[in-house]
């Protein structure tokens, strides 16, 4: 069965700092591989998603992630930091669309 | 678009009572419907995938008849937690899916659930 794991549960950094959040992924055929951002006391929004086209994958509020099958990873960035990017982000993987499987979570907090 | 709506966002109820949740998507008919589980803290864990007129396909652990689910159309699916007792209390979240072989969900803002 498929499974992300998030490495670290929480991340900190300082406002335009880089953000990189990493994410490995184990699935037994090639994966859709998803970001989501969660707020507060909020649903998830969905960041980005690769679908097996480019592996580079730029998604919304500047963010991007890049797909390395060699790696099995599917880490997010994002070059510079801001205030507004504090949240909860979920890696998610599916075989088929039906299946996601989550991450645990990782907190981002952006420093002033 | 890709909205998905549920109602109430949050629920205050008595131990031994039903509480029903609404999951709608507002602008696109949503084949299937999941439904999610997530503690403080924690990651969402899959309770249970709807589709449109048939019975919902529960994941391993989760009782079918504490959580009933109804997908009674192609825009609304509904969770109904029977029963309720305070280790029920969660923060419910659906989401839903525009077509059979499409491979996004989009989720709703979730519903609190308390039960006291």
């Amino acid at each position: 069965a498929q499974s992300v794991t998030q490495l670290g549960s929480h991340v900190s950094v300082s406002e335009g700092a880089l953000v990189l959040l990493r994410c490995n992924y184990s699935s037994s055929v090639p994966p859709y591989l998803f970001w989501y951002v969660q707020y507060p006391n909020q649903g998830l929004q969905l960041l980005l998603k690769y679908t097996s086209a480019a592996t580079l994958v730029k998604g919304i509020n500047g963010f991007e992630a890049e797909f390395k099958k060699s790696e099995t990873s599917f880490h997010l960035t994002k070059p510079s930091a801001h205030m507004s990017d504090a949240a909860e982000y979920f890696c998610a993987v599916s075989d088929t669309g039906n299946d996601m499987r989550f991450g645990a979570g990782t907190r981002l907090t952006v420093k002033p | 678009g890709a909205v998905v709506s549920q109602h109430p966002s949050w629920v205050i109820c008595k131990s031994g009572t039903s509480v029903k949740i609404e999951c709608r998507s507002l602008d696109f008919q949503a084949t299937t419907m999941f439904w999610y589980r997530q503690f403080p803290k924690q990651s969402l864990m899959l309770m249970a995938t709807s589709n449109e007129g048939s019975k919902a396909t529960y994941e391993q652990g989760v009782e079918k008849d504490k959580f009933l689910i109804n997908h009674a159309s192609l825009t609304l699916s509904t969770l109904t937690v029977t029963s309720a007792h305070p280790e029920d209390s969660s923060f419910y979240i659906c989401s839903a899916k525009k077509g059979l072989f499409h491979d996004t969900q989009y989720f709703g803002p979730g519903t609190r659930l308390t039960v006291l």
